[in-house]
């Protein structure tokens, strides 16, 4: 199918430990986003990338390091996970640049994560 | 300060009813977005509306970027269109809080 697909679903993990997030879009698109909701349902940005390089890197802990080994994927990995990082990370993809007209987002099905 | 506010924040309606939504911007809007969040959490595409009037059978969107605002008119509603609504700035990546709505039976 042709999507915006997120790998694992859910995440259950201990304070301390470190995890990753997959992303992968089919869609040909050329940039990619990570977003995470709050549990007020609140979604902000976190990471931008446009053709593998970073673009938009808002105020996150350097806990958090996206990593885009091609324009297709888009993984977030996570050291020392803290109780406040539960959450649901989405992922989306948009054909052009922020600045262009194509930047209609598509969306994974995100990843909830819970830090025990 | 708030970029884009929804309201309302909530809404429950009888089934068959009509609403509106609206998205005020207080920045400049790059590029307007619609989103459904169902009850399952998935994040589904209704309206990519920067300008003009759209429609997709029951629903309907307006964006008057001059002004700084949308509008998502749903009609008749539907048990299955509940859940949160929001818009996204997308071309500065923000988005409104949402609405929550409730369609009951």
């Amino acid at each position: 199918d042709t999507a915006v697909s997120q790998t694992p679903k859910y995440l259950v993990t201990q304070m301390g430990n470190d995890k990753s997030i997959k992303c992968e879009q089919n869609l040909g698109h050329d940039t990619m986003y990570w977003y995470k909701q709050d549990s007020k349902k609140f979604l902000k940005i976190m990471f931008s990338y446009n053709n593998k390089e970073l673009i938009i890197n808002e105020t996150v802990p350097n806990r958090f390091s996206p990593k885009s080994p091609d324009k297709a994927h888009l993984n977030l990995h996570i050291n020392s996970l803290e109780l406040g990082d539960s959450a649901v990370y989405f992922c989306a993809s948009s054909p052009g640049a922020l600045g262009t007209a194509y930047n209609e987002q598509f969306f994974g099905p995100g990843t909830r994560l819970t830090v025990l | 300060g708030i970029q884009v506010e929804q309201s309302p924040p909530d809404l429950i309606l009888q089934e068959g009813a009509n609403s509106t939504l609206r998205c005020n911007f207080s920045d400049s809007v790059n590029n307007l977005q619609w989103f459904h969040q169902n009850p399952w959490g998935q994040l589904i595409n209704l309206f990519y509306i920067p300008s003009g009037t759209k429609q997709n059978g029951r629903l309907s969107a307006t964006t008057v970027a001059t002004e700084r605002y949308s509008l998502l008119y749903i009609s008749s509603s539907q048990t299955t269109d509940s859940g949160v609504y929001f818009c996204s700035n997308t071309g500065k990546l923000i988005f409104g809080q949402g609405t929550t709505l409730q369609v009951k039976p």
